[in-house]
């Protein structure tokens, strides 16, 4: 199975700040990448599928980027409902893999 | 707006069967275009995807190989909803359950439920 790291595993970054999240794919997954928001007690959240297309309704301060093994989820200016954890998600092969997930805090 | 509502037992006795239901509304659990899957998350396996059943015609599943030989997720048209069944547990399988849905979004999982903790004990 294709294995999902990111980093780091904790950002520590004040509000307004510009945060730049990394993905890597233990092999490629073309551009089916998907990005996730998770607040404590929460499900995910949908950001970012197809590795750069946002979900409804996500602010356009989220983006992503990247193709193959190298993936980008860059928040630029952080506000403070932000702060959360964030995962990536391959969608190109069986089984769906997530990453371990990136802390984003204060 | 498409919402999925869980329910279930929180506690399950090892080697019994963990059961769950997903509700589906603002969609049907027939769609050509869905699918409806079952996730996990727990602090030592992280997120983990175990099954989907899906409708192109006929009926589909496809399972993760982890859970393969232990699981069962059917759809109930009567009621627009499906479930996970998950044979002989233990306590690795504690973990959140949560339904979701994909096919609309790539293969991205864009609707959840809101997760139900479920605990193998005695």
């Amino acid at each position: 199975e294709i294995v999902m790291t990111q980093s780091p595993a904790t950002l520590s970054v004040s509000p307004g700040e510009r945060a730049t999240l990394s993905c890597r794919a233990s092999q490629s997954v073309s551009s089916n990448l998907a990005w996730y928001q998770q607040k404590p007690g929460q499900a995910p959240r949908l950001l970012i599928y197809g590795a750069s297309t946002r979900a409804t309704g996500v602010p356009a301060r989220f983006s992503g980027s990247g193709s193959g093994t190298e993936f980008t989820l860059t928040i630029s200016s952080l506000q403070s409902e932000d702060f959360a954890v964030y995962y990536c998600l391959q969608c190109n092969n069986w089984p769906r893999t997530f990453g371990q997930g990136t802390k984003v805090e204060i | 707006q498409v919402q999925l509502q869980q329910s279930g037992p929180g506690l399950v006795k090892p080697s019994q069967t963990l059961s769950l239901t997903c509700a589906i509304s603002g969609d049907s659990v027939s769609s050509n275009r869905a699918a409806w899957n079952w996730i996990r998350q727990s602090p030592s396996r992280g997120l983990e995807w175990l099954g989907r059943a899906y409708y192109r015609s006929t009926w589909y599943n496809d399972f993760a190989v982890s859970v393969k030989s232990r699981i069962t997720i059917n759809p109930d048209t009567s009621k627009n909803q499906f479930s996970l069944q998950l044979n002989s547990v233990t306590p690795e399988d504690t973990a959140i359950y949560y339904c979701a849905r994909s096919g609309h979004t790539g293969e991205a999982y864009d609707y959840w439920g809101q997760g139900t903790l479920v605990t193998v004990s005695s």
